[in-house]
């Protein structure tokens, strides 16, 4: 069974703060990680995604987060937050066939100016 | 283009109607694709799933069925709408390992 936990529904940050939003998971198989963003009433983006070699990864908007096997997580940072990155952030496995994912419940990101 | 439409973008419906909401893809032929509905409280939840037309995959039992006449083409449908069909519905198509997703439909049931 595979599983993913978000750390903190809302997460709430100053302008110009670091961002750091966490992510566990749980896969019998070598799981395929990934980052969306949502803004109010829209689609999911997709932020970034790790599959296989490095594990630091670098997505779009100035995000980036590591999968760390032996702490099975994959954090996301960005170091410097924006009034433009208030949005819901979900973090999503898929190690299965067909690609199914599997989400988190999402974090809430505020920023305040 | 790898562009997902999806139809309508909102929707009021009774109690007891019916549904039809679709999504259409573009560019690669013969993609997976999915259905997801994010309802409040219950996070983001895999409906159904098809790797071609006319093979559908069922993850959740529910009021609600998908159909793939189409080679990009993917129907979300039910015959008899109820209030905890509400909700967020998405579409999504896989490129390569990674899920894309339309813009989705607001549905409300009243």
């Amino acid at each position: 069974a595979q599983s993913v936990t978000q750390l903190g529904s809302h997460v709430s940050v100053s302008e110009g703060a670091l961002v750091l939003l966490r992510c566990n998971y749980s896969s019998s198989v070598p799981p395929y990680l990934f980052w969306y963003v949502q803004y109010p009433n829209q689609g999911l983006q997709l932020l970034l995604k790790y599959t296989t070699g490095a594990t630091l990864v670098k997505g779009i908007n100035g995000f980036e987060a590591e999968f760390k096997k032996s702490e099975t997580s994959f954090h996301l940072t960005k170091p410097s937050a924006h009034m433009s990155d208030a949005a819901e952030y979900f973090c999503a496995l898929s190690g299965g066939s067909n690609y199914k994912l599997t989400f988190g419940k999402g974090t809430l990101l505020t920023v305040n100016p | 283009s790898q562009t997902i439409h999806q139809w309508p973008a909102t929707l009021v419906q009774p109690v007891g109607s019916p549904l039809s909401l679709e999504c259409t893809v573009e560019g690669t032929s013969n993609p997976n694709l999915y259905w997801y509905r994010q309802a409040a409280g219950r996070g983001l939840q895999l409906l159904f799933y098809s790797v071609g037309i006319g093979q559908i995959s069922s993850e959740v039992p529910q009021n609600l069925s998908a159909s793939r006449p189409q080679d990009r083409q993917f129907i979300l449908s039910s015959k008899k709408l109820l209030l905890s069909d509400s909700g967020f519905y998405l579409c999504a198509r896989l490129l390569g390992n990674t899920q894309y997703f339309g813009p989705g439909t607001r549905l409300t049931v009243l």
